[in-house]
C-alpha cells in the first residue's frame, strides 16, 4: 500500500496571504495526485487532479506541483471561503487501491 | 446537474450487515467509474472501493476486502455496497462519489453521504 504523508498537520496564515502544503507519496505515483478541500459538515470537493489540473470551477488562486514522489498544493492569495482541510489522494495504476494522506487543516491566523 | 444521494445507513450491532445505496441522476451512469469513501468521526477520508463504469472490474482497500462488496445497477442508476461482518471500526459517513471517466481514479462529484453506527 502506498502511505501518502502531509504536513504540516495544521497551517495558520493571514487572509491575502499565501499557503503552501505538502504531501509525499512513500514510493512513486508519477503524476497521479489529486486535492480535495473539504469544509465542516460537508462532503469533499475535488480541486486538483493529474498534480496540476483545476477542476471544474476551481479558481487560479489553486495550484498544484510536483510528480513522483513529492508534491505541493498552493492557494495564492487566501480568501475566508479558503479556510478548511485539504487531503491529497494518490490513484496509481498499481498497486490498484488509492489512499488519502492525513489532511491538513488550513485555519485563520 | 450531477446527484448523487446515499442512503441506507443506520446502527447496526458488530458482526451483522448493512447495504448502502446510492442513486445517481443528472449523469450518463454506465459512463463513469464509481467510489465508495468513508468517513469516520472526526477522521480523515479513507478510500473503500471502486467498479469500473460496466461493472466487471472493482478494487478495495484491505481494511474491507473480503467483507465489502461494491456492485452497480446501470439499468437503475443505482451503485451499491453490501458489509458483512461489520466492526466497531467500520463507524462512519460513508460518501458516494462519481469518477471522472469510466475508470480515473479520483472522485469527481460526491454525495452527501450517509452515517454508519457499529454498535452493540
Amino acid at each position: 500500500e502506498i502511505v501518502m504523508t502531509q504536513s504540516p498537520a495544521t497551517l495558520s496564515v493571514s487572509p491575502g496571504e499565501r499557503a503552501t502544503l505538502s504531501c509525499r507519496a512513500s514510493q512513486s505515483v508519477s503524476s497521479n495526485l489529486a486535492w480535495y478541500q473539504q469544509k465542516p459538515g460537508q462532503a469533499p470537493r475535488l480541486l486538483i487532479y493529474d498534480a496540476s489540473t483545476r477542476a471544474t470551477g476551481i479558481p487560479a488562486r489553486f495550484s498544484g506541483g510536483g510528480s513522483g514522489t513529492e508534491f505541493t498544493l498552493t492557494i495564492s492569495s487566501l480568501q475566508s471561503e479558503d479556510f478548511a482541510v485539504y487531503y491529497c489522494q494518490q490513484y496509481n495504476v498499481w498497486p490498484l487501491m488509492y489512499t488519502f494522506g492525513q489532511g491538513t487543516k488550513l485555519e485563520i491566523k | 446537474q450531477v446527484q448523487l444521494v446515499e442512503s441506507g445507513g443506520g446502527v447496526v450491532q458488530p458482526g451483522r450487515s448493512l447495504r448502502l445505496s446510492c442513486a445517481a441522476s443528472g449523469f450518463s451512469f454506465s459512463d463513469y467509474a464509481m467510489h465508495w469513501v468513508r468517513q469516520a468521526p472526526g477522521k480523515g477520508l479513507e478510500w473503500v472501493a471502486v467498479t469500473s463504469y460496466h461493472g466487471s472490474d472493482k478494487a478495495y482497500a484491505d481494511s474491507v476486502k473480503g467483507r465489502f462488496t461494491i456492485s452497480r445497477d446501470n439499468s437503475k442508476n443505482m451503485l451499491y455496497l453490501q458489509m458483512d461482518s461489520l466492526r466497531l471500526d467500520d463507524t462512519a459517513m460513508y460518501y458516494c462519489a462519481r469518477d471522472k471517466s469510466g475508470w480515473y481514479g479520483i472522485s469527481e462529484y460526491w454525495g452527501q453521504g450517509t452515517l454508519v453506527t457499529v454498535s452493540s
